[in-house]
């Protein structure tokens, strides 16, 4: 049974970089594609992006100009990097494993983290 | 504004039965890209409900089904419980984005 935990700072200033990992277990890295989705409050589950350990990846286009995720084999984790934040990154993010099954899907995710964006 | 479009909220009283629609548009669920369902609650990792439009993974309860026809889906509940009162997004392929698209999510209320 896979799991997935998102772990990073929950406080990121105005301006500065977002920066959250999600540490894989129970299953190798190398066999899926991985995403970031998030959920702002009052609003719907935005997807962020996907990586495959093969370097792989996609962005949505309205994040592409400040979003970078990388993937690190070596300890089954991957990351985020949001640039230039503002008040309106701020959301629970969450990290989840993307798969072909009828169709693209995110079959497993982490419980989520909140980050806040102050001024 | 999400790309698909799902009512704010739907409630019902226990026992009966809720539908959660879900409208796309040419460059996703109307090109023939199927229709996944997702249920959250505060706190806790979000669960795969529906995938391919119909199917349950192993551990949903049959009391949950999906279908697709043309642009929407629907989501239904029947024999609605108290344990069901969360919220529900739908998610399918965008070929414009060459990524996945969320509906804006439905609240289910337990009357």
């Amino acid at each position: 049974q896979v799991q997935l935990q998102e772990s990073g700072p929950g406080l990121v200033k105005s301006s500065e970089t977002l920066s959250l990992t999600c540490t894989v277990s129970g299953d190798s890295i190398t066999n899926y594609y991985w995403s970031w989705v998030r959920l702002p409050r009052g609003k719907g589950l935005e997807w962020i992006g996907y990586i495959h350990y093969s370097g792989s990846s996609n962005y949505n286009p309205s994040l592409k100009s400040r979003v970078t995720i990388s993937v690190d084999t070596s300890k089954n984790q991957f990351s985020l990097n949001l640039n230039s934040v503002t008040a309106a990154d701020t959301a629970v993010y969450y990290c989840a494993r993307l798969e072909y099954r009828s169709g693209w899907l995110l079959s497993s995710w982490g419980q989520g983290t909140l980050v806040t964006v102050s001024s | 504004q999400s790309v698909l479009t799902q009512p704010p909220s739907v409630s019902g009283a226990p026992g009966q039965r809720v539908t959660i629609s879900c409208t796309g548009s040419s460059s996703n669920t109307g090109a023939g890209y199927d229709v996944h369902w997702y249920q959250l609650f505060p706190g806790t990792a979000p669960k795969l409900l529906i995938y391919g439009n119909s199917n349950r993974p192993s551990g949903v309860p049959d009391r949950f089904s999906g279908s697709k026809s043309g642009t929407s889906a629907s989501l239904a509940i029947t024999g609605l419980q108290a344990e069901d009162e969360g919220d529900y997004y739908c998610q399918s392929y965008d070929i414009t984005l060459s990524g996945s698209v969320f509906g804006g999510g439905t609240k289910v209320t337990v009357l």
